[in-house]
């Protein structure tokens, strides 16, 4: 069965640092986005990814936070100066053209100190 | 009001029980409506979409009431591995047509 991966599981980094976090949606999906869920809080929306550019994105993702797809493959995630506040589970999503249903990649535990 | 809202439990179940769970959203607009299920320090997995007419896989059963703007999730037959927490989630709230709202989840503990 296709499945959303993430690299890497974890990632602690130090304020001020930048960080990339790596998906690769599941192949034949065109959708693609960005959730985080901060421990014992709810699973929220940072953006969502479309023909090339953002479709949509929350207050959250500010200009720190970046997106791209460098190739067929490969979605990521850039957070340009890391603060102690963006320490939080990083979740990938993908959808296909013919549904609404995202699945969700395992996700990257992000680690600020 | 909470965009998507959830009693956040815990329910706490013997094996072989039926459960049910309960959410409400804000918005008469959302459009789509899933039930996920999310294991400790998990990814959340879709479990089922959810429609205007009821839906049912296995155990379980879903059902959508528009006009109260009201989801739930029947769960029949309980089994152990059932124990986790279950996302009441909506799309199409607000201006987010394609983002996910997610509830904070009921916690499920099934017990022996």
């Amino acid at each position: 069965e296709p499945e959303v991966t993430q690299t890497p599981s974890h990632q602690v980094t130090q304020m001020g640092q930048e960080v990339i976090l790596r998906c690769v949606p599941i192949s034949n999906h065109l959708y693609f986005y960005w959730y985080r869920q901060i421990l014992g809080q709810k699973v929220e929306f940072l953006v969502s990814f479309y023909n090339n550019e953002i479709s949509e994105k929350s207050e959250i993702f500010d200009d720190q936070f970046s997106v791209e797809r460098p190739d067929g493959s490969n979605f990521t995630l850039k957070i340009r100066s890391t603060k102690l506040e963006d320490s939080a589970m990083y979740f990938c999503a993908s959808k296909g053209t013919a549904t609404y249903e995202q699945y969700f990649g395992p996700g990257t535990r992000l680690t600020v100190t | 009001r909470k965009e998507v809202e959830q009693d956040p439990g815990p329910f706490n179940v013997p094996e072989g029980a039926t459960v049910a769970f309960n959410c409400t959203y804000s918005n008469s607009a959302s459009q789509s409506f899933f039930w996920y299920r999310q294991d400790c320090r998990k990814e959340p997995k879709l479990l089922m979409s959810v429609y205007s007419s009821g839906n049912e896989d296995g155990r379980f059963t879903a059902q959508l009431n528009r006009a109260s703007q009201y989801i739930s999730l029947l769960i029949r037959d309980s089994k152990l591995s059932d124990s986790a927490t279950y996302l009441c989630v909506v799309r199409g709230v607000n201006t987010g047509f394609q983002k996910l709202v997610f509830g904070t989840g009921t916690r499920l503990l099934v017990s022996p």
